[in-house]
């Protein structure tokens, strides 16, 4: 069976420090893999998506970018963060239905 | 107007009662109809399609109205594992648009 990992779970940094979340799947190859991010009392906001290896399509724009450099690992970086980045972060796996995605534990992210 | 709407709630309902959320769409073309549980501080989880003709899964029951362009989600028999936030997911041009969600709260 697929299973779908983030890390860590909490973080706390500070306004303009870096940050790096990673995602990887387990159990499925070439999976859909996507960034979200909840922020309290709104509705997930997809931030980037993946079809491939090195293919990466952004939704908003913003001080994030993402990569990815294996078929089941997702990565989520920033150069600084802003106070406006604090959020739950989730990472997300699909493979045939595009709109049947399941998602990892999440990343909580306070930025201060 | 937001593309998914719901009532935030929370819903407060005795255990073992009936309940129902609906959720509106703005998009028209709109090509797939979720429900997601999300539990506190978790991810959240597929609950259920939403088929045209209306699926059943249990106690729980989803319909379609393309021509309001809202969805029904009903829970019978409310059970105390039930409390948690319901989201309505819209698939459209290849993405999910989510809704704020609904919270509903189980009461003994």
């Amino acid at each position: 069976s697929q299973t779908i990992h983030q890390w860590p779970a909490t973080l706390v940094q500070p306004v303009g420090s870096p940050l790096s979340l990673e995602c990887t799947v387990e159990g499925t190859s070439n999976p859909n893999l996507y960034w979200y991010r909840q922020a309290a009392g709104r509705g997930l906001q997809l931030l980037f998506y993946s079809v491939g290896i090195g293919q990466i399509s952004s939704e908003v724009p913003q001080n994030l970018s993402a990569s990815r450099p294996q078929d089941r690992q997702f990565i989520l970086s920033s150069k600084k963060l802003l106070l406006s980045d604090s959020g739950f972060y989730l990472c997300a796996w699909s493979v045939d239905n595009l709109y049947e995605q399941y998602f990892g534990p999440g990343t909580r992210l306070t930025v201060t | 107007r937001k593309e998914v709407e719901q009532d935030p709630g929370p819903f407060n309902v005795p255990e073992g009662a009936t309940v129902a959320f609906n959720c509106t769409y703005s998009n028209s073309a709109s090509q797939s109809f979720f429900w997601y549980r999300q539990d506190c501080r978790k991810e959240p989880k597929l609950l259920m399609s939403v088929y045209s003709s209306g699926n059943e899964d249990g106690r729980f029951t989803a319909q379609l109205n393309r021509a309001s362009q809202y969805i029904s989600l009903l829970i019978r028999d409310s059970k105390l594992s039930d409390s948690a936030t319901y989201l309505c997911v819209v698939g459209s041009n290849y993405q999910l648009i989510w809704g704020a969600g609904t919270k509903l709260i189980i009461k003994p």
